[in-house]
């Protein structure tokens, strides 16, 4: 079953602005994953926290984890058009390979 | 990057029919892939992995002669939708894991396969 929750479900923001996405999670996870989906396409990796890390920075990402809380947030800095889609946090099943995925965050940025 | 290339990615069909969805991965090798269904402005749910020379193993819930799954090669595992119905309509994606370590757990995904039974 999948065990993420995401909020908010949808967020609309205007360009430049900045967007934060959270997720949390039930179990415990060695690593926690974002990933970005078009309309009707397939998902992309963001970027990979591990458990042992608190904050880790990709270009405009930045995405926190908070094992103590099961929590973990993907802000998206100076907001463009073209960051419009849904992201999905995930984690390992038992920590392998197999994903739970997240409900995602349907994110629209108004140019 | 590595590409996982999906095909078709749509597909229309009658029910009754069976359908079938290819997964490759295209420059690299790939011992395990995966299989997902995704329903509209939803999440993406595992249905099974799909492992290179063996049987499929597969998620509670999904029914394995309804969902046949096949990885005949280092490239190559396909979904065959048997005797689809309705209620099967969905987004298909399917991911691979490089055999290699590149990456902590990171996967690589297809663009999806858009199946609509009538």
């Amino acid at each position: 079953s999948q065990q993420g929750e995401e909020d908010p479900q949808a967020l609309s923001i205007q360009e430049g602005e900045n967007a934060t996405m959270n997720c949390s999670y039930k179990t415990s996870i060695n690593n926690l994953q974002w990933y970005r989906q078009n309309s009707g396409r397939g998902l992309v990796h963001l970027i990979l926290i591990r458990s042992n890390e608190r904050e880790k920075h990709s270009g405009r990402l930045r995405v926190t984890l908070d094992t103590s809380k099961k929590s973990s947030s993907l802000l998206i800095t100076a907001s463009r058009a073209a960051d419009t889609a849904s992201y999905f946090c995930a984690s390992p099943i038992h920590g392998g390979s197999r994903l739970t995925f997240g409900e995602g965050t349907q994110l629209t940025v108004n140019p | 990057g590595a590409v996982v290339s999906q095909h078709p990615s749509r597909v229309i069909c009658k029910s009754g029919t069976s359908v079938k969805i290819e997964c490759r991965s295209l420059d690299f090798q790939a011992t395990t892939m995966f299989w997902y269904r995704q329903f509209p402005k939803k999440s993406l749910m595992l249905m099974a992995t799909s492992n290179e020379g063996s049987k499929a193993t597969y998620e509670q819930g999904v029914e394995k002669d309804k969902f046949l799954i096949n990885h005949a090669s280092l490239t190559l595992s396909t979904l065959t939708v048997t005797s689809a119905h309705p209620e099967d309509s969905s987004f298909y994606i399917c991911s691979a894991r490089t055999d290699g370590a590149r990456g902590h757990g990171e996967l690589f995904f297809g663009e999806g396969s858009r199946l609509t039974v009538l």
